[in-house]
């Protein structure tokens, strides 16, 4: 099975900083890589699928790069909205999701 | 626009069943795979069970294996969920979750039923 590693498992950041988490595959899985974002009490929200590519009605200060094994998720300006637990997903073979990575501001 | 939405939660004992629901609207639901993914309290997101639009290929988790069925009615556009011998580490709430394309990639979610299986 393939495992997906999130670092860090929280980050804190002030508003307009630029935030990067990352995201490691235990094996490659090309680009078939999502993030998902998920506010406190709601479901998830597709935000990035094909490693980079955004979901329509996503903010443009979200991108997503990477490729292979290792990812990475950019929030250019960390706004108060992006309060959030984020999660990579590979869907190369199945689908395994990251343990998530905490949002928070400072 | 797309709407899931899940029933069917509730408290259970070990060792016990249930049936969650999942009714969609908003899309040609016999168009899409559909999933179930689960997240336990205060945990991260694992999914459980997929199965495609005619709903004659359906794939679990390991850890679901041969206790839950996944099933569909295309006629009534609802997504199931039937689970047995269920445990403690079944506790989570389970959303249902439209695939993009039969690949594992999930574009909606509902907002999820609550299952605690607890004596």
């Amino acid at each position: 099975d393939i495992q997906m590693t999130q670092s860090p498992s929280i980050v804190s950041a002030s508003v307009g900083e630029r935030v990067t988490i990352t995201c490691r595959a235990s094996q490659s899985v090309s680009s078939w890589l999502a993030w998902y974002q998920q506010k406190p009490g709601e479901a998830p929200r597709l935000l990035i699928y094909k490693a980079s590519n955004l979901e329509s009605g996503v903010p443009s200060r979200f991108s997503g790069s990477g490729s292979g094994t290792e990812f990475t998720l950019t929030i250019s300006s960390l706004q108060p909205d992006d309060l959030a637990t984020y999660y990579c997903q590979q869907y190369e073979t199945w689908g395994t999701f990251g343990q998530g990575t905490k949002v928070e501001i400072k | 626009e797309v709407q899931l939405l899940e029933s069917g939660g509730d408290l259970v004992q070990p060792g016990g069943s249930l049936r969650l629901s999942c009714a969609a609207s908003g899309f040609t639901f016999s168009n899409y795979a559909m999933a179930w993914v689960r997240q336990a309290p205060g945990k991260g997101l694992e999914w459980v069970s997929s199965i495609s639009g005619s709903g004659t290929n359906p794939y679990y988790a390991d850890s679901v294996k041969g206790r839950f069925t996944i099933s569909r009615d295309n006629s009534r556009a609802t997504l199931y969920l039937q689970m047995k011998s269920l445990t403690a580490e079944d506790t989570a709430k389970y959303y249902c979750a439209k695939d993009v394309s039969w690949t594992y990639l999930f574009d909606s979610w509902g907002q999820g039923t609550l299952v605690t299986v607890s004596s």
